[in-house]
C-alpha cells in the first residue's frame, strides 16, 4: 500500500525566514511520482511539481526547491525567504501506477503561517 | 494543463435532501476524480469517475450515497445523497490529463448540512 507522512502537522515562521516542509513517502512500486500542492485559504489546490522515481536531480523554482532522496524517501521542499502569500496548507502526494492506477495518495498536509 | 470550473461553491442544504455538485473541464481528460475534505484534514478519494460506465468507488464510499456521473471527457457531477449533518464538508473534483499526470483541482464546494 502507498503512504505519504508529513509529520509536521503546523509551521509559524517569520517573513523572510527560509522553511522545509517534510515529506516521507512509502511505496513497493519502482516506478513512481510525486508532487507537491498549494491549498491557500480561499480553498482550490495549487500544482506545484511532480517528479518521478527516476529523477533525483533537485529543482528550483524561484524561492521554492525540493530535495528528492531515494534512499531516505523524501521528498522535501524548502522555501526561501518566505512571504505571507506562502500561507497555505501544503500537500505531499504519491502516484503509483501498479499500486493504484494512477490515482495519488495525499499526505496530512502542512500548515504554513508567514508572519509579517 | 487544464481548467476545472466546479459549481456550486458552497451550499447550505437540509438534512434528507440531496445536492449534485457539477465540475466543467476545459479540456479533454482521461481521468476525473472526486475528493472529500473534511475540515483541517486531507483530501480522501471517493470515487474515480469513469467516462461511459459506473464510478469505481473507495473503500467506504457507496454508489447509493454518492451517485456519479460522466457522459464525457470534460463533465462529471457528484451527488450527496440524503444528507446528514456528517456530510458537511468540502468537496473537490480533480482531472488529470493521463494515469500518473498532475492532478488538476476545482474550487471546491463548501456544504454545510444543517
Amino acid at each position: 500500500a502507498q503512504k505519504v507522512t508529513q509529520a509536521q502537522t503546523e509551521i509559524s515562521v517569520v517573513e523572510k525566514e527560509d522553511v522545509t516542509l517534510d515529506c516521507v513517502y512509502e511505496t513497493r512500486d519502482t516506478t513512481y511520482y510525486l508532487f507537491w500542492y498549494k491549498q491557500p485559504p480561499s480553498g482550490e489546490l495549487v500544482f506545484l511539481i511532480r517528479r518521478n522515481s527516476f529523477d533525483e536531480q533537485n529543482e528550483i523554482s524561484g524561492r521554492y526547491s525540493w530535495n528528492f532522496q531515494k534512499s531516505t524517501s523524501s521528498f522535501n521542499f524548502t522555501i526561501t525567504a518566505s512571504q505571507v502569500v506562502d500561507s497555505a496548507v501544503y500537500f505531499c502526494a504519491l502516484s503509483a501506477p501498479n499500486t493504484n492506477a494512477g490515482k495519488s495518495t495525499f499526505g496530512d498536509g502542512t500548515t504554513l503561517t508567514v508572519k509579517p | 494543463s487544464a481548467v476545472i470550473s466546479q459549481k456550486p461553491s458552497r451550499d447550505i442544504c437540509q438534512r434528507g435532501t440531496s445536492l449534485t455538485i457539477q465540475c466543467q473541464v476545459d479540456s479533454q481528460v482521461t481521468m476525473m476524480f472526486w475528493y472529500r475534505q473534511q475540515p483541517g484534514q486531507s483530501l480522501t478519494l471517493i470515487a474515480t469517475a469513469n467516462q461511459g460506465s459506473e464510478a469505481t468507488y473507495e473503500s467506504g464510499f457507496v454508489i447509493d450515497k454518492f451517485p456519479i456521473s460522466r457522459p464525457n471527457l470534460t463533465f462529471s457531477t457528484l451527488t450527496v445523497s440524503n444528507m446528514s449533518p456528517e456530510d458537511s464538508s468540502i468537496y473537490l473534483c480533480s482531472a488529470q490529463i493521463g494515469m500518473n499526470t498532475e492532478a488538476f483541482f476545482g474550487q471546491g464546494t463548501r456544504l454545510t448540512v444543517v
